[in-house]
């Protein structure tokens, strides 16, 4: 079965830019969005179809795609930035999470 | 503003059938420019999608999952449900219901999600 691969943690210093990758085979012919997670509260959608940034969604989010690899970028990193991201894909008539990726602002 | 609410027991025991139902406020579920699906999360570990419904009927599950699962719509109510059955101490998860986009027959993104409700499985 198709899989997401991200890295399980990535840490940041505030006011620089996280980047957070998801890879998988052939990722470019799919569109990936991005959630955000943060303790306790439901998924929040910052990322869609690659690179849209959804209304409301600050604009220190960013994706892009090259190849196999999707990636989130966070700029201007904040405090209120830390959270579990996920990317998402659909594959072969089914909905694939990765595996998330714990962001930590030091 | 789309509102959706999951309903149903905190509690199943180990071999029964875990019933939830989903109640969509604010917009119609009969649109064929949304599917309807359940992901769940089991204690401090990742999402897990279970299935996805349209209004029509037309389902896609979890592969992983798909022997246990029903996934149904009421237009009527506006609501949609999922039934697991056999469920075990792995079953257990916080429960979330979500709107997903699409086109055509390509799923995109969930873009409005419910609060979640934790099903503990235990006898």
């Amino acid at each position: 079965s198709y899989e997401l691969t991200q890295p399980p943690s990535v840490a940041v210093s505030p006011g620089h830019t996280a980047i957070i990758t998801c890879s998988g085979d052939n990722l470019g012919d799919k569109y990936v969005c991005w959630y955000q997670q943060k303790p306790g509260q439901s998924p929040v959608l910052v990322i869609q179809q690659d690179d849209r940034r959804p209304s409301g969604i600050s604009e220190r989010f960013s994706g892009s795609n090259s190849g196999n690899t999707d990636t989130l970028m966070i700029s201007g990193t904040q405090a209120m930035d830390e959270a579990d991201y996920y990317c998402q894909a659909w594959d072969s008539r089914a909905v694939i999470f990765g595996g998330g990726t714990e962001l930590t602002v030091l | 503003q789309l509102q959706l609410q999951e309903s149903g027991p905190g509690l199943v025991k180990p071999s029964e059938t875990l019933s939830l139902t989903c109640s969509v406020s604010g917009g119609s579920i009969s649109t064929n420019s949304y599917y309807w699906g359940w992901v769940r999360q089991p204690p401090g570990k990742g999402l897990e999608w279970i299935g996805s419904i349209v209004y029509s009927g037309r389902t896609y599950y979890n592969t992983s999952l798909k022997s246990r699962i029903t996934i149904s719509a009421d237009t009527s109510k506006n609501q949609f449900s999922l039934k697991l059955s056999s469920v075990t101490a792995a079953d257990t998860a916080v429960y979330y219901c979500a709107r997903l986009a699409v086109s055509g027959h390509v799923l995109y993104f969930f873009d409005y999600w419910s609060q979640g409700t934790l099903v503990t499985v235990s006898s």
